[in-house]
């Protein structure tokens, strides 16, 4: 149940599109395709953006998106916008358990 | 409307015990697994357990596994989460989550804060 290794940091400007990547192990990233993303807020509850891998829950912009490459997935964030700024946590399905990732801090300039 | 409300956190001393509470409401409560996750100050998430719809699975992180027991009554609507053996390393506020699919939390409630200190 190692956390998966998350960027601590991120950082563009207005319109930019920005990539975090989630890093874990063939027990959890790269042995399912159940990879979520979540956007915290400060003092809010974590939101769902992405799950499976790439899919959108209903309400979520377009502008996000995800993917996966072996044992790394990544979310993209397209045409950033000052409301975008919050901490991002990646997890994955490691059968049985859930592992999170280290949450990656993102910056609209 | 889906709605999460944890409660029962408080300040308990080391070596202590506490049981929280969530209350579902706007969804089939007992057609999902739920799960609890912690958020320590200024840190990460950190999954800690998770119940089936029926109650008959449950499985744990290692850091809290023998020490918390997670359950559900589906009659009231309710998650619990038994905490004994309380450690300071405990301290956080704990989010009660409905799992959509194989880990995707799709609704969260706004955490119960838990403090372990003498």
């Amino acid at each position: 149940q190692s956390a998966l290794t998350q960027p601590p940091s991120a950082s563009g400007s207005p319109g930019q599109s920005v990539t975090i990547s989630c890093t874990g192990t063939s027990s959890d990233v790269g042995g399912y395709n159940y990879v979520s993303w979540y956007q915290q807020h400060p003092g809010k509850a974590p939101k769902l953006m992405i799950y499976e891998v790439s899919k959108r829950p209903s309400g979520v912009p377009d502008r996000f998106s995800g993917s996966k490459s072996g044992n790394t997935a990544s979310l993209t964030v397209s045409g950033l916008q000052a409301e975008d700024e919050a901490d991002y946590y990646c997890s994955s399905y490691a059968g049985s358990s859930v592992v999170f990732g280290g949450g990656t801090k993102l910056t609209v300039l | 409307e889906v709605q999460l409300v944890e409660s029962g956190g408080v300040v308990v001393q080391p070596g202590g015990s506490l049981r929280l509470s969530c209350a579902a409401s706007g969804f089939t409560f007992d057609d999902y697994t739920m799960h609890w996750v912690r958020q320590a100050p200024g840190k990460g998430l950190e999954w800690v357990s998770l119940i089936s719809w029926d109650g008959g699975s449950t499985y744990y992180a290692d850091s809290v596994k023998g020490r918390f027991t997670i359950s559900r009554d589906n009659s009231k609507n309710s998650l619990y989460l038994q905490m004994n053996s309380l450690r300071t390393e405990d301290t956080a506020l704990y989010y009660c989550a409905k799992d959509e699919d194989y880990g995707s939390l799709d609704y969260w409630g706004q955490g119960t804060l838990v403090t372990v200190s003498s």
